[in-house]
This record gives structure tokens, C-alpha cells and sequence, in this order.
């Protein structure tokens, strides 16, 4: 089956950190990735995707690569701020052979802490 | 605001009852996805709607159910309630059957059963 796994956290950071949150993903097919945020009360949020190999998501300072061979879409920003605090959510969806495809697969989330 | 809509925002109900939740997806949409966040399972994939016709399943209970009306807004049927189903529901909706797409998360409803 389809799983993606990611550190839980907490991650606490200092304000303009470097940030780095992993994701590693099997997948039975060729998935699209995707790093969705959930602040605190509210539903989620697209952050970035990508849709084949070597394809770098970005959104708001935030990117990841989709690396096929190490089966991976790390999350990074290079300066955070203490409004990216949130839980990021790493998923996968697979298309179906002539159409459609299996909901998102999330990994636990990992909660992020960004302190001033 | 994502344009997806989901009442009622929170629920609570006894165990055994029946509940239904309703989800408006965005305009254009005419896929509509049930997801269930709780904090020992994490966000689970439920069931997918794809113009009025169910597409794909995922860990949904045999006691709930969904469906999608000709107006494309989506009831997800919760019945026989446990005190495991408190949860938060989410709808997402996305334009077409998903792969590629981008699913737009509605806010949730809140399920708490005593």
C-alpha cells in the first residue's frame, strides 16, 4: 500500500532558522506529492506540490524537490518566521490506470514551533 | 477561505445516534473527498465522490456512509455512533477525480460523542 512517513516533532526554531522537515513515501505507482499546513483551528492548506520526478514545489519561501530515487519531498525554508508555525502535512496521491485516483495518503504531521 | 463549506462546525451527540455532515464544494469542483482527522489514527482518507458517483475508498466504516447530490454538495451519514468516531471530518473538493489535482480543504466539523 501507499504510506508516508515524516517527523512528528515537535520542531521549535528560532526565528530566521534554517528549516528542514523530512518525507519519505512508498507508493504502488507513480504518486504526486504534496505539503499541506493546518494552522491552529482551521482547516488545510495547500502549501506546494509536485507532480513528477526532479519537479521542485514552491510557495511562500518554501520548496521541495521530488526525488524519485531516494523516494523523498523534504520540505525547506531557508528563514522562518514565527507565523509559520503550524502543523506541515507530507501526502501522496497515485492516479488510477484510465482514470481518477486514491485520496491523499498523510504522514503524522509534524509540528512546527517558531520562536521569536 | 478555501471556498469549501462544511456545517454544522461542531456536533455533539451519544453514542448509538446517527449524524449527518454536509459539505458545499467549490464552485466548479466535482470531486468531493471525506477525510477524518482524530489523534491516534492521524488525517485517514474515508470516501471520494466524483460528479454524483462514488470513485474510490478508503477506511470507511461499513456504519458510515456518503453520497453527492445533482448540486454536487456531499453528506457524509454517521451511525450507530461510538465514543472512537469523535473526530474531525474534513471535505476537500478538487476539479476533477484527483492524481494531480489539488484538493481545497473545507474548515471541518467537530464531532465529539459522549
Amino acid at each position: 500500500g501507499n504510506s508516508v512517513t515524516q517527523m512528528e516533532g515537535p520542531v521549535t526554531l528560532s526565528e530566521e532558522a534554517f528549516l528542514t522537515i523530512n518525507c519519505t513515501y512508498t507508493a504502488t505507482g507513480y504518486p504526486s506529492l504534496f505539503w499541506y499546513v493546518q494552522y491552529p483551528g482551521e482547516g488545510l492548506q495547500l502549501l506546494l506540490k509536485a507532480t513528477k520526478a526532479d519537479d521542485k514545489g514552491s510557495n511562500k519561501g518554501f520548496e521541495a524537490t521530488y526525488r524519485k530515487e531516494t523516494t523523498s519531498f523534504h520540505l525547506e525554508k531557508g528563514s522562518v518566521q514565527v507565523s509559520d508555525s503550524a502543523v506541515y502535512f507530507c501526502a501522496l496521491s497515485v492516479a488510477f490506470t484510465g482514470g481518477g485516483a486514491d485520496g491523499l495518503t498523510f504522514g503524522k504531521g509534524t509540528h512546527l514551533i517558531i520562536q521569536p | 477561505d478555501s471556498g469549501v463549506t462544511q456545517t454544522p462546525k461542531h456536533l455533539i451527540t451519544a453514542t448509538g445516534q446517527r449524524v449527518t455532515l454536509r459539505c458545499s464544494p467549490r464552485s466548479g469542483d466535482l470531486s468531493v473527498y471525506w477525510y477524518q482527522q482524530s489523534l491516534d489514527q492521524g488525517l485517514q482518507f474515508l470516501i471520494q465522490y466524483y460528479n454524483g458517483e462514488e470513485r474510490a475508498k478508503g477506511n470507511i466504516l461499513e456504519r458510515f456512509s456518503a453520497q453527492q447530490f445533482p448540486d454536487l454538495h456531499s453528506e457524509l451519514n454517521l451511525s450507530s455512533l461510538e465514543l472512537g468516531d469523535s473526530a474531525l471530518y474534513f471535505c476537500a473538493s478538487s476539479e476533477e477525480q484527483g492524481g494531480t489535482d489539488t484538493q481545497y480543504f473545507g474548515p471541518g466539523t467537530r464531532l465529539t460523542v459522549l
